[in-house]
């Protein structure tokens, strides 16, 4: 069965505090990507990466940062946390994309559930 | 990346077809259209994609006009726990980025 695993489902940290988020996947995938969800925002990308040790901002990377340096591995990190980070994370992965239209669909985890205080 | 809209909220009868509009009017050649759903408290879920041919699987259909600039997603016989969010995705083949817009929010009622 395939899986997305997401470090923590609830995570409260204090203002200031370096946050990691972590997320690993065991089907062998070359993307990862991590999201954020609000309420009436939708999942908006911050950070996607397409191999090991690549990486490129999505439309919100400002205030995080992104480390993959192995291929099962792709950690989010909140250098110095806020309150307006306060969200749900979800991280996903999927193969790189292949010619002919094969099915690359995204496998997401369960979310993380940040509040900053 | 190709923008898409979706109406913000649809209802749906249990037992009759949902059909679930999008636009993408900027849509490039060699982006496909792909769909999700996410339920309640739950990370989101693949249903189908497409290029430019229709698609059907056991989750749904998809049906692209032939300028592409539009899609229908159809649940042929909605249930209850067919009530969700669906976005509808322009993805482009060569980085398989996945960009999500605000979706549609499905009722399914009884």
């Amino acid at each position: 069965d395939v899986k997305v695993t997401q470090s923590s489902r609830y995570l409260v940290k204090r203002t200031g505090e370096k946050v990691f988020l972590e997320c690993v996947q065991d089907m062998d995938h070359e993307n990862m990507f991590w999201y954020r969800q609000d309420p009436g925002l939708g999942l908006r990308l911050i950070y996607f990466s397409y191999d090991v040790k690549m990486k490129e901002k999505g439309d919100i990377p400002e205030g995080y940062s992104v480390s993959r340096e192995k291929k099962e591995r792709f950690s989010l990190i909140l250098e110095s946390a806020s309150t307006n980070q306060t969200s749900m994370y979800l991280c996903a992965s999927s193969l790189r994309i292949r010619v002919g239209g094969m099915n690359t669909e995204a496998f997401f985890g369960q979310g993380t559930r940040l509040t900053v205080v | 990346d190709a923008k898409t809209t979706q109406p913000t909220s649809m209802d749906c009868a249990e037992g009759r077809a949902a059909n679930l509009p999008c636009n993408h009017s900027t849509i490039s050649g060699n982006e496909y259209v792909y769909w999700y759903r996410q339920i309640h408290s739950q990370g989101p879920q693949y249903i189908i994609h497409g290029l430019k041919n229709n698609e059907t699987n056991e989750m749904a259909s998809l049906i692209i006009t032939e300028d592409r600039k539009s899609s229908t997603l159809i649940l042929p016989h909605a249930t209850l726990r067919d009530t969700a969010v669906y976005y509808c995705i322009v993805r482009p083949s060569n980085t398989g980025k996945l960009i999500f817009g605000q979706g549609t929010t499905l009722q399914v009622k009884p």
